[in-house]
């Protein structure tokens, strides 16, 4: 079974911190994605990467950057955190081969920002 | 952007009865994906139905797409209290675009 860990489920930072959260899948896939999750607002893409070094801006890229500099991992970083980065975030794989565009989820960090 | 959206937003049942949740987007698809998630954890992959099918089975899953009305429905069959969860259909491409979801709670 494919396996999607991220670094922490529960994470608190001060607003101006520098905040780096990681994700790690095993199955060698070549798409990989970070989202946002807030009420009422459902999942938003924030960045993807469909290969080592590239990456693409999602829906709301404002504030954060992502860095893939191996194939297993994709790391978020928030520059500088604020309040309104307060939220659940979700990574997630996927391949491009086998079941098309299915993607497999990590656990989420939830992030509090004070 | 082609982006599902479920109705109803929540949806409250007795355990054993059939839950039927809807999702309609707005442009072509090639593919349309149904995902779970319960309470604050990650979504899991339930079913995905492609353009040129109507109908897809998957245990106590049942899936229709009429891409004529763009709008889909899975049916939960006899649900059972481990089904409360959040459901969201997604649409296809690269990089699936998420509704908001439908909250379903089954009741013991």
């Amino acid at each position: 079974d494919v396996k999607v860990t991220q670094s922490s489920r529960y994470l608190v930072k001060r607003t101006g911190e520098k905040v780096f959260l990681e994700c790690v899948q095993d199955m060698d896939h070549e798409n990989m994605f970070w989202y946002r999750q807030d009420p009422g607002l459902g999942l938003r893409l924030i960045y993807f990467s469909y290969d080592v070094k590239m990456k693409e801006k999602g829906d709301i890229p404002e504030g954060y950057s992502v860095s893939r500099e191996k194939k297993e991992r994709f790391s978020l970083i928030l520059e500088s955190a604020s309040t309104n980065q307060t939220s659940m975030y979700l990574c997630a794989s996927s391949s491009v081969s086998g079941r098309v565009y299915e993607q497999y989820f990590g656990p989420g960090t939830r992030l509090t920002v004070t | 952007s082609q982006q599902g959206e479920e109705d109803p937003q929540a949806l409250s049942i007795q355990e054993g009865e059939n839950a039927t949740m809807n999702c309609s987007y707005k442009t072509s698809i090639n593919n349309l994906q149904w995902y779970r998630q319960n309470s604050g954890r990650g979504l899991v992959h339930l079913i995905l139905i492609r353009s040129n099918e109507r109908e897809k089975h998957s245990g106590r899953l049942r899936v229709t797409l009429d891409t004529s009305k763009k709008s889909s429905s899975l049916l939960i069959t006899a649900s059972r209290a481990a089904d409360t969860a959040s459901y969201f259909c997604a649409t296809d491409s690269l990089k699936l675009v998420f509704g908001k979801g439908t909250k379903l709670t089954v009741n013991p």
